[in-house]
């Protein structure tokens, strides 16, 4: 069965440095997003992407992030110079192309980032 | 924008025992989803249920959009139950973003 992958799956790093996070969608999939927990709160929304470009983005979403679609697979976050409050988890989830309804979103297991 | 709140926040049951937990939520939606938060962190997809009723084995859900509630049933619970169950949403009007309940966390006792 098709799935989201997501890498590293724990990264850590020191304040001030930049990270990229890794997503592969599930192939046929065209809409993407990004969401984060901080340990023991739910889960929020950062941003989403379709067509090369994102359609919404949430007040986290600030210019320390940024969001890429390199190759015909990959899909990333961006944190330029990172914070002690960005440690969270990170999920990156995908859906397919469907009119008339809304989309499932899949999602991938998710990277452990810890800023120190 | 749309509030969602799930209820237990905690719930203790006995290996066997069956559980039903609910998601409300504040306004119209074209999407709802049930997850389930594993020990690792891993969010599991249980249900894609925007309305109508699903069974997966011993998990069932429904969701009453027009009420705006839904519900997870579990039944025979095992150890391998426990961990958090999330509610998450989809608004009606216009964007793509699921909106997540707090969750409530489970935990099955042999």
């Amino acid at each position: 069965e098709p799935e989201v992958t997501q890498t590293p799956s724990h990264q850590v790093t020191q304040m001030g440095q930049e990270v990229i996070l890794r997503c592969v969608p599930i192939s046929n999939h065209l809409y993407f997003y990004w969401y984060r927990q901080i340990l023991g709160q739910k889960v929020e929304f950062l941003v989403s992407f379709y067509n090369n470009e994102i359609s919404e983005k949430s007040e986290i979403f600030d210019d320390q992030f940024s969001v890429e679609r390199p190759d015909g697979s990959n899909f990333t976050l961006k944190i330029r110079s990172t914070k002690l409050e960005d440690s969270a988890m990170y999920f990156c989830a995908s859906s397919e192309q469907a009119s008339g309804r809304a989309r499932e979103q899949f999602f991938g297991p998710g990277t452990r980032l810890t800023v120190l | 924008g749309i509030q969602v709140e799930q209820s237990p926040p905690d719930l203790i049951l006995q290996e066997g025992a069956n559980s039903t937990l609910r998601c409300n939520f504040s306004d119209s939606v074209n999407n709802l989803q049930w997850f389930h938060q594993n020990p690792w962190g891993q969010l599991i997809n249980l249900f894609y249920i925007p309305s109508g009723t699903k069974q997966n084995g011993r998990l069932s859900a429904t969701t009453v959009a027009t009420e705006r509630y839904s519900l997870l049933y579990i039944s025979s619970s095992q150890t391998t139950d426990s961990g958090v169950y999330f509610c998450a949403v989809t608004s009606n009007f216009g964007n793509e973003k699921l909106t997540f309940g707090t969750g409530t966390r489970l935990t099955i006792i042999p």
